[in-house]
């Protein structure tokens, strides 16, 4: 039940923009996305309920799309500081408990 | 206010001894969480609590115990440590109002040696 992410790790220059999936082999109520930079805790950046709905935070946005069971993170013009491992969570109702992708790792450079 | 708190952040331990995880939030959440980080994966749920003396496993139970007798404070115990349990354990947090939101706290790193 562990969503799968792809890429597994980009590498950017600034500027440059990037799109991280999140794909799931059962039904999604709601997808859930955490950034951690290296050697701290995970942040929350979203989340996103069946709908297909989008939501933003600053430059980063993200599309649900339930019939494909799939979430997509977007980050506009990157910024050094979006360097770290994005997570995507999925439940799949309500009540359900949140189960991690392994990450990708996203790398900014100048 | 201090948020989710860990202790300790650093510990090695030898195979077959026991620690105590300690987790306190000050926000007045009543869902906490543990969960266990290995290197370069993802985070994957050991317990988790709805509220003081209510907990539930998670997806990787074996080897852990916890107990939440106040709605601050979630500890984690592991009774006999094995190599296996090396990991960065964090605690986590959400508000009644909010349970889909989860706060982290900074982390523990065991190592087992």
């Amino acid at each position: 039940q562990q969503p799968v992410q792809s890429p597994q790790a980009v590498i950017l220059r600034e500027g440059e923009d990037a799109v991280i999936n999140c794909s799931s082999s059962k039904a999604l109520y709601s997808v859930h996305w955490y950034r951690q930079k290296h050697g701290e805790a995970p942040v929350f950046l979203m989340i996103l309920l069946k709908g297909g709905e989008q939501k933003g935070h600053e430059k980063i946005s993200a599309s649900f799309n339930e019939k494909k069971q799939q979430s997509s993170l977007y980050l506009t013009a990157s910024q050094l500081s979006y360097s770290g491992t994005y997570f995507c969570g999925r439940k799949g109702t309500s009540g359900s408990r949140l189960t991690f992708g392994e990450g990708t790792q996203l790398t900014v450079n100048p | 206010n201090a948020g989710v708190t860990q202790t300790p952040k650093f510990r090695i331990l030898k195979i077959g001894q026991s620690m105590t995880l300690q987790c306190t939030q000050d926000m007045n959440h009543n869902y906490m969480y543990w969960y266990r980080q290995d290197p370069g994966m993802g985070l994957k749920l050991i317990y988790y609590s709805v509220g003081a003396g209510i907990t539930d496993k998670g997806e990787v139970p074996n080897g852990y115990n916890v107990s939440r007798s106040t709605t601050e404070d979630f500890p984690l115990r592991l009774e006999l440590a094995a190599p296996s349990q090396t990991s960065v354990y964090f605690c986590a947090s959400s508000p009644p109002t909010d349970r889909e939101t989860q706060y982290f706290g900074p982390g523990t790193r065991l190592l087992v040696l």
